[in-house]
């Protein structure tokens, strides 16, 4: 089974600092990982996405995530936060194959909050 | 392009009550569909997915029900509603089984059970 953690249900940055927003997998196959973020009262949106192509994956509004397999890792950032990234992110993992159906493991999810 | 509809889009329902949320999803075919729950502080909450026509899992054992009688449309349903089923509901679709293996979700349901 596939798991996600990540660290910091909570994380403050300034308007221009650099936004990292941390998630580990467990997984026993290769995974496919997800970054979704959730405005209040929205539905999630999709981010960016690996599924076993480039390691760097770049995504919508500037973000973009790596993938450390040695670390089991997926972490989320963006060079210069703006006040609009204020909302709370989600990890999400599943796995390639027929099992899976394509039913995602999500994170508890990470707070981000920006202060002008 | 795709599109995905809930409604409604908020709910405020008795204890006792019955429930009936619906989702459709526009511009594919033979979508595999997922309901969530969103409760506070809980995170996402699997309760159902489909991958075909009148094809029902579920994930969690409750007092809802889901159906899909129509290839894009998914149904929440409940006979009596519960305090505990108040809660942000998603929609989702997946082009899994099509060589996608992401999720784009509704704008959700608030649903309030006094």
């Amino acid at each position: 089974a596939q798991s996600v953690t990540q660290l910091g249900s909570h994380v403050s940055v300034s308007e221009g600092a650099l936004v990292l927003l941390r998630c580990n997998y467990s997984s026993s196959v290769p995974p496919y990982l997800f970054w979704y973020v959730q405005y209040p009262n929205q539905g999630l949106q999709l981010l960016l996405k690996y599924t076993s192509a480039a390691t760097l994956v770049k995504g919508i509004n500037g973000f973009e995530a790596e993938f450390k397999k040695s670390e089991t890792s997926f972490h989320l950032t963006k060079p210069s936060a703006h006040m609009s990234d204020a909302a709370e992110y989600f990890c999400a993992v599943t796995l390639a194959g027929g099992t899976s159906y394509g039913k995602l493991t999500f994170g508890q999810g990470t707070i981000l909050t920006v202060h002008p | 392009s795709q599109t995905i509809h809930q409604w409604p889009a908020t709910l405020v329902q008795p204890v006792g009550s019955p429930l009936s949320l619906e989702c459709t999803v526009e511009g594919t075919s033979n979508p595999n569909l997922y309901w969530y729950r969103q409760a506070a502080g809980r995170g996402l909450q699997l309760l159902f997915y489909s991958v075909g026509i009148g094809q029902i899992s579920s994930e969690v054992p409750q007092n809802l029900s889901a159906s899909r009688p129509q290839d894009r449309q998914f149904i929440l349903s409940s006979k009596k509603l519960l305090l505990s089923d108040s809660g942000f509901y998603l929609c989702a679709w997946s082009p899994w089984g099509q060589g996608g293996y992401e999720q784009y979700f509704g704008p959700g349901t608030r649903l309030t059970v006094t």
